[in-house]
């Protein structure tokens, strides 16, 4: 078992559509990372938070502590937001979810 | 402002030929940084991180070794290649240990 999971692995979305990536977690973490993979290769890191909410633009990042889940939430998703999106935590080590493809459609 | 450079973009190498990348950052004294690499279909998998000159830890056994001979330089090595070495290498940096990461280009490495 992944001490990162996510849901869905893969995802199609409408230009528009409220999107939605999950993110569980089963280790203890000091901070969650939400990472997003251009199809080139390039990653760019999102967010970092360790509890509450966070905002940037049409992206919000949440996470439970207590249930140990984060959701990333993409409002009036457009197609560059066409990426991988990656949950990570960091605890004792570094652990990796393996990532929700994401593909928007015009 | 901070940058971080990684070379080659891309690379191809017959298998048991040896491998050096190179990361380099810019902007910061006292990186903490990361080698990291992506197989076809995986997810990211960190190989080493150093917290300083000559400080590198390892997170997994493997063909691979890293070095960090000046401050700002991060080295990943092998001396001899498998086709299982082939993947995404991407280097990355952080100010403190498990704060946000910075990362690199990557490298694509193709061993053949």
């Amino acid at each position: 078992k992944n001490e990162v999971e996510q849901s869905p692995q893969n995802l199609t979305a409408q230009e528009g559509e409220f999107i939605t990536i999950n993110c569980s977690y089963s280790v203890g973490i000091s901070a969650l990372h939400w990472l997003q993979q251009h199809p080139g290769g390039g990653i760019v890191s999102l967010f970092m938070l360790s509890s509450g909410k966070k905002k940037h633009g049409r992206l919000i990042a949440t996470i439970n502590i207590q249930e140990k889940h984060s959701s990333l939430h993409i409002t009036a998703s457009h197609p560059r937001d066409s990426a991988v999106y990656i949950c990570a935590v960091t605890g004792n080590q570094f652990y990796f979810g393996t990532g929700t493809s994401l593909t928007v459609i015009p | 402002s901070q940058t971080i450079h990684q070379w080659p973009a891309t690379l191809v190498q017959p298998v048991g030929s040896p491998l050096s990348l190179e990361c380099t950052v810019e902007g910061t004294s006292n990186p903490n940084l990361y080698w990291y690499r992506q197989a076809a279909g995986r997810g990211l998998q960190l190989l080493f991180y150093s917290i300083g000159i000559d400080q590198i830890s390892s997170e997994v056994p493997q063909n691979l070794s890293a070095s960090r001979p000046q401050d700002r330089q991060f080295i990943l090595s092998s001396k001899k290649l498998l086709l299982s070495d082939s993947g995404f290498y991407l280097c990355a940096w952080s100010l403190i240990s498990r704060d946000t990461q910075y990362f690199g280009p990557g490298t694509r490495l193709t061993v053949l």
